[in-house]
């Protein structure tokens, strides 16, 4: 069965650096997600991804963030100057055709900011 | 805007029981709905949706959810639980059609016990 990878699964770093986050999503999907979950909290949306730019972003993903498909399979999440309240497990996603609305998720990277 | 609540962060629960995780949801647009399992360490994976047509809806593992349009809920239900389903449960909602966001609920943590 198709699945969403990431890499790495963990990765430390510290303060002001910066950082990239892979994923590859599902081949034939469109739609590219990420989100990420802050240790005890809930799961909160980052940014959305389709046709090669941005279709929707929230309040988190200010100037420091940015998202790139830099081939045809993989999907990335960079932050430019990483803060401590970075500091989460992230999530990518994916989603198919235009009628299939469930988004797969990926393992994850948890990311530690030191 | 969509904002979905679990109320109850944690159900214990005797093996073989009965369960019910409970999920209420607000929005102006028409939405999916969408029940996510976690497990220790590891990342979403769906347990099942409600796009349209009959309200009650099966997904994997035994679990099904009523869509109450009027209560605006989606419930989760177990008939009889084992150790195995002890993990995170999320709700989430996106508003119809494709490649949109999910809202997650704060989770609730099932507890399966002997």
């Amino acid at each position: 069965e198709p699945e969403v990878t990431q890499t790495p699964s963990h990765q430390v770093t510290q303060m002001g650096q910066e950082v990239i986050l892979r994923c590859v999503p599902i081949s034939n999907h469109l739609y590219f997600y990420w989100y990420r979950q802050i240790l005890g909290q809930k799961v909160e949306f980052l940014v959305s991804f389709y046709n090669n730019e941005i279709s929707e972003k929230s309040e988190i993903f200010d100037d420091q963030f940015s998202v790139e498909r830099p081939d045809g399979s993989n999907f990335t999440l960079k932050i430019r100057s990483t803060k401590l309240e970075d500091s989460a497990m992230y999530f990518c996603a994916s989603s198919g055709t235009l009628s299939s609305y469930e988004q797969y998720f990926g393992p994850g990277t948890r990311l530690t900011v030191t | 805007a969509q904002s979905v609540t679990q109320l109850d962060s944690q159900v214990p629960v005797f093996e073989e029981a009965p369960v019910e995780l409970r999920c209420n949801y607000s929005s102006s647009v028409s939405v999916y709905l969408f029940w996510y399992v976690q497990y220790p360490n590891q990342g979403l994976q769906l347990l099942l949706k409600y796009l349209s047509g009959s309200t009650l809806v099966k997904g994997i593992n035994g679990f099904e959810a009523e869509f109450n349009k009027s209560q605006t809920s989606f419930h989760l239900r177990k008939p009889s639980v084992h150790i195995s389903d002890t993990a995170e449960y999320f709700c989430a909602v996106s508003r119809t059609g494709g490649g949109n966001k999910l809202t997650f609920g704060t989770g609730t943590q099932l507890k399966v016990e002997l």
